[in-house]
């Protein structure tokens, strides 16, 4: 069964508002976990890292004041698009690792109007 | 970071077919994954591969970690209808770094099987 979860699955938010996805892992405790990005038809492009107890790490080219990150708990990251536009329309997939394997989430279709 | 090229971009084939992709780099990777991904859903891991030369199977699937850890390919046999979907290689994102950690991942392969 599913190991990491994410909510919402999909959200539709307005331009210039902020919306909040939330990744779990369940049933086991993830000191790291991963957020990455899919445009459609593309591959997926890490974003940053999220590190439970310190600040997340961030891909070049990532604006860490837009997408903000919060490992609240070991089994809890959020990712937080600020001040979303419609180019921020994409699907965003967590991931955490278990037992030397990296499990990713189902995703989160955002679309930005 | 390092690059993975992906090929074919997308094949189209009949049920009963095999069908075979492959990825390269520029860089050598220490560990080569191979993933699925179905439409709207998160990419689940088929095989990884940890050395070079290993040939690995899941079932219908074989993967094999080029000689030159410069490539890798997968081939899938005897293709059913619930093959269709999105296959990505990946690689840990920087060199030494591992499958459980920063990952890189191809451009996919976009696999259609007509019944």
């Amino acid at each position: 069964g599913a190991v990491v979860s994410q909510h919402p699955s999909w959200v539709i938010c307005k331009s210039g508002t902020s919306v909040k996805i939330e990744c779990r892992s369940l049933d086991f405790q993830a000191t790291t976990m991963f957020w990455y990005r899919q445009f459609p038809k593309q591959s997926l492009m890490l974003m940053a890292t999220s590190n439970e107890g310190s600040k997340a790490t961030y891909e070049q080219g990532v604006e860490k004041d837009k997408f903000l990150i919060n490992h609240a708990s070991l089994t809890l990251s959020t990712l937080t698009v600020t001040s979303a536009h419609p180019e921020d329309s994409s699907f965003y997939i967590c991931s955490a690792t278990r037992a030397q394997e990296q499990y990713f989430g189902p995703g989160t279709r955002l679309t930005v109007t | 970071g390092q690059q993975l090229n992906q090929s074919p971009q997308s094949m189209f084939i009949q049920e009963g077919e095999d069908v075979s992709m492959n990825c390269t780099s520029s860089s050598i990777f220490n560990t080569w994954l191979w993933y699925k991904q179905d439409p709207g859903e998160g990419p689940v891991l088929l095989i990884a591969l940890y050395k070079a030369g290993e040939l690995t199977s899941n079932g219908r699937l074989t993967a094999q970690f080029g000689i030159t850890r410069k490539d890798s390919f997968l081939n899938i046999s005897a293709s059913i209808p619930s093959d269709v979907g999105i296959y990505f290689c990946a690689g840990p994102i920087n060199a030494g770094g591992t499958s459980y950690g920063k990952l890189t991942f191809g451009q996919g392969t976009i696999l259609t099987v007509h019944p």
